[in-house]
């Protein structure tokens, strides 16, 4: 089985400064990480995941993270944020076999951004 | 092209009502998702598809009823839905399960029973 933590329910930010949005995991297995993001009224969109390799991420709106297995981490990060980042960010792992690549979700962070 | 459509966009829906939500993909993906998103809540999933079977029900009440009629398409047919399963409703589709695939959403159905 496997578990998602995302710590932050709610973060607001002001325009231009930077972010981490918290994720760790948990799972008995070797997982993929994801994180989706979720605008008002649309539906989910992948921002960035990790398969293996590096273990930095980036997308191209400029958010990257970084797994860290020793602290089963999967922080995701943005060094200067635009108003229209405000949405729902999820967290999201899946396993490598059996019913474990199901995506296992956790309960997602708000991220305002205000002027 | 990596858009996953869904039809309505809206519904509302009386509880003896039947109607059903539409799921397309264009891909040439193989596995398609059902998910009940509740407001500030994550998805939960419903049922998985792959190759056109069914190969996951979420201990899902029959009430909802999952189809998937060619490799492109998936339904969810609604009957007798209770108040509480308003809800948004997304599909999602990706090249297979599993091994860290993709999954990509449509913008979902917004669904109210009354």
């Amino acid at each position: 089985a496997q578990s998602v933590t995302q710590l932050d329910s709610q973060v607001p930010v002001f325009e231009e400064a930077p972010v981490e949005l918290r994720c760790n995991y948990s799972s008995s297995v070797s997982v993929y990480l994801f994180w989706y993001v979720q605008y008002p009224n649309q539906g989910l969109q992948l921002l960035l995941k990790y398969l293996s390799g590096s273990t930095l991420v980036k997308s191209i709106n400029g958010f990257e993270a970084e797994f860290n297995k020793s602290q089963t981490s999967f922080h995701l990060r943005k060094p200067s944020v635009h108003i229209s980042d405000t949405a729902e960010y999820f967290c999201a792992v899946s396993g490598s076999g059996g019913s474990n690549y199901k995506l296992t979700f956790g309960k997602g962070t708000l991220l305002t951004v205000n002027p | 092209d990596t858009e996953v459509t869904q039809t309505p966009k809206h519904l509302v829906m009386g509880m003896t009502n039947k109607k059903s939500l539409k799921c397309e993909q264009h891909m040439g993906h193989r596995a398609m998702y059902w998910y009940k998103q509740k407001a500030k809540k994550p998805p939960e999933l419903m049922f998985v598809y792959s190759y056109e079977k069914l190969s996951i029900n979420e201990s899902v009440p029959s009430r909802f009823s999952p189809e998937c009629p060619n490799s492109s398409l998936l339904n969810l047919h609604l009957h007798a839905l209770q108040p509480e399963d308003s809800a948004l409703y997304l599909c999602a589709s990706s090249q297979d399960r599993g091994k860290g695939e993709t999954q990509y959403f449509g913008p979902g159905t917004r669904l109210l029973v009354l």
